[in-house]
C-alpha cells in the first residue's frame, strides 16, 4: 500500500519570508496525483496545489509552489512571502490512478507563521 | 453558494449509544467520503460511495455504517461497536475527473464519554 510521510511535525517561519514544508511518498506506480491540503483552526480542509506525476513541470499557484521529484518521491510545498493567515496544519496527500477513492494522507506538518 | 455541510459542529454521546453524523451536499457530486482524523495522523478513510445505492468499505470501516439514499445526502452512524468513537470526522465530495480533488466539509467533533 502507499504511504506518504511528512517528516516535520512542525515549522515555524517569519511573516514575509519562506518556509518548505517536506512530503515523501512510497509507491510502485508511474502514474498518480499529488495534493497539499491546508487545515487552518477551522478545520476545514482547503486544497491548496494539485500535481499528475506525468508533469514534469512543477505547479505553482500564486504564493504556493511544489517542488516535485519523481525518482525520488518527493513532492514539497513552498510558501513564499508567508503570511500569518497561513498559519495551519498542510497534509500532503496522493491518489492512484487505478483507482480514485483510494487517497493517502500524511500525518501532517503544523506551520507557525511570526509577525 | 455550493458546499458541504455537516452538523452539528460538535457531538455528544454516551458510551453504548449509537450516533449518526450528517453529510449534505449541493454540488451535484458523485462520489462521498467519510474520514476520521486524529492527533498526529493523517485523514483515515472509513467509507465511500460513488453512486447512490452503493457503497465501500474504507480502512477503518468497522463500527461504522453509512447509506446513500439520494445523491446529496451520505450520514454516518457510529456504533456502539466502535471501540474508540471519540475523533474529528470530516466528510468529502468528489465530481468527475480523474484529478478531481476531494472538497470538505467543516467537520464534526465527537465525543463520547
Amino acid at each position: 500500500a502507499q504511504t506518504v510521510t511528512q517528516s516535520q511535525p512542525e515549522m515555524s517561519v517569519q511573516e514575509a519570508e519562506t518556509v518548505t514544508l517536506s512530503c515523501t511518498y512510497d509507491t510502485s506506480e508511474s502514474d498518480y496525483y499529488l495534493f497539499w491540503y491546508k487545515q487552518p483552526p477551522s478545520r476545514q480542509m482547503i486544497l491548496v496545489i494539485r500535481q499528475e506525476a506525468y508533469k514534469q513541470q512543477n505547479a505553482t499557484e500564486n504564493r504556493f509552489s511544489v517542488n516535485f521529484q519523481k525518482a525520488a518521491k518527493s513532492f514539497s510545498l513552498k510558501i513564499s512571502d508567508s503570511q500569518l493567515g497561513d498559519a495551519a496544519m498542510y497534509f500532503c496527500a496522493y491518489r492512484t490512478t487505478y483507482n480514485n477513492n483510494d487517497m493517502r494522507f500524511g500525518a501532517g506538518t503544523r506551520l507557525t507563521v511570526k509577525p | 453558494d455550493g458546499g458541504i455541510t455537516q452538523s452539528p459542529k460538535y457531538l455528544f454521546r454516551k458510551e453504548g449509544q449509537n450516533v449518526t453524523l450528517s453529510c449534505e451536499q449541493n454540488l451535484n457530486h458523485d462520489a462521498m467520503y467519510w474520514y476520521r482524523q486524529d492527533p498526529g495522523q493523517g485523514l483515515r478513510l472509513i467509507y465511500y460511495s460513488q453512486i447512490v445505492n452503493d457503497f465501500q468499505k474504507g480502512d477503518i470501516a468497522e463500527g461504522y455504517s453509512v447509506s446513500r439514499e439520494k445523491k446529496e445526502s451520505f450520514p454516518l452512524t457510529v456504533t456502539s461497536a466502535q471501540k474508540n468513537p471519540t475523533a474529528f470526522y470530516l466528510c468529502a465530495s468528489r465530481p468527475q475527473g480523474d484529478n478531481s480533488p476531494l472538497h470538505f466539509g467543516n467537520g464534526t467533533r465527537l465525543t463520547v464519554t
